[in-house]
């Protein structure tokens, strides 16, 4: 059964600690997608990857938040310096070009 | 700017009866339109989409509507089941991009 799968489920960690947060993509999808869920905003997209190129991460604080790919099986979204109002849950999404996109559980966040 | 609107937070439903979901958006370049499911501590689940160039898709008791002069859709639960009860994430694809965006959810619940 192919999913999405996200390190770590949970993540407490202190202000200005670096966090990063994982995503393998389900085999074969070339789009990579990272949400944030947030109780005012929905799910707000942060960045998107096709074959593992950034697309738009206007949705990211540039001066903290970096995505990446390094390869076709892992995303990573880094977080650095840690602040409490990025406190959140974290998704990752991968999808194959039709419409729908499959996501992950998702990384809960706590910046204490 | 929110391209993709859920204006009801929240809905409840007698158990059996039907339940509307109602999302518009102000971007006229979204080719696909997508419903997703969430239950909580879960990612999203797809559910059901719709393409700009149709006006109605269904899938078992779930039915989607696309009115493109208005810019509004909606999904249609008939009947209505406990098991429906989750928040409902209307989102909208760009057609040049690949890039999803989420309106802010709905909570159903059903009732018996």
């Amino acid at each position: 059964d192919a999913r999405v799968t996200q390190t770590p489920r949970h993540k407490v960690t202190e202000m200005g600690q670096e966090v990063t947060m994982r995503c393998q993509p389900i085999l074969g999808h070339n789009t990579v997608f990272w949400y944030r869920q947030t109780m005012m905003q929905g799910l707000e997209l942060l960045a998107y990857f096709r074959n593992r190129a950034p697309l738009d991460d206007s949705g990211m604080p540039k001066d903290r938040f970096s995505a990446e790919m390094p390869d076709a099986t892992l995303a990573t979204l880094k977080i650095q310096p840690s602040e409490p109002r990025d406190s959140a849950v974290y998704f990752c999404a991968s999808g194959t070009g039709p419409p729908e996109a499959f996501f992950g559980q998702g990384t809960r966040l706590t910046v204490v | 700017d929110q391209q993709v609107k859920q204006n009801s937070p929240s809905l409840s439903v007698q158990e059996g009866r039907i339940s509307i979901l109602n999302c518009d958006y102000t971007n006229s370049m979204f080719d696909y339109f997508l419903w997703y499911k969430k239950y909580p501590a879960e990612g999203p689940t797809f559910l059901i989409s719709i393409s700009s160039i149709k006006d109605k898709n269904e899938d078992g008791r779930f039915t989607v509507f696309l009115n493109k002069s208005a810019k509004h859709l909606s999904l249609h639960i008939v009947p209505s089941q406990p098991g429906d009860s989750a928040v409902y994430f209307c989102a909208a694809r760009y057609s040049s991009a690949s890039k999803i965006i989420f309106g802010s959810g709905t909570r159903l619940s059903i009732r018996p």
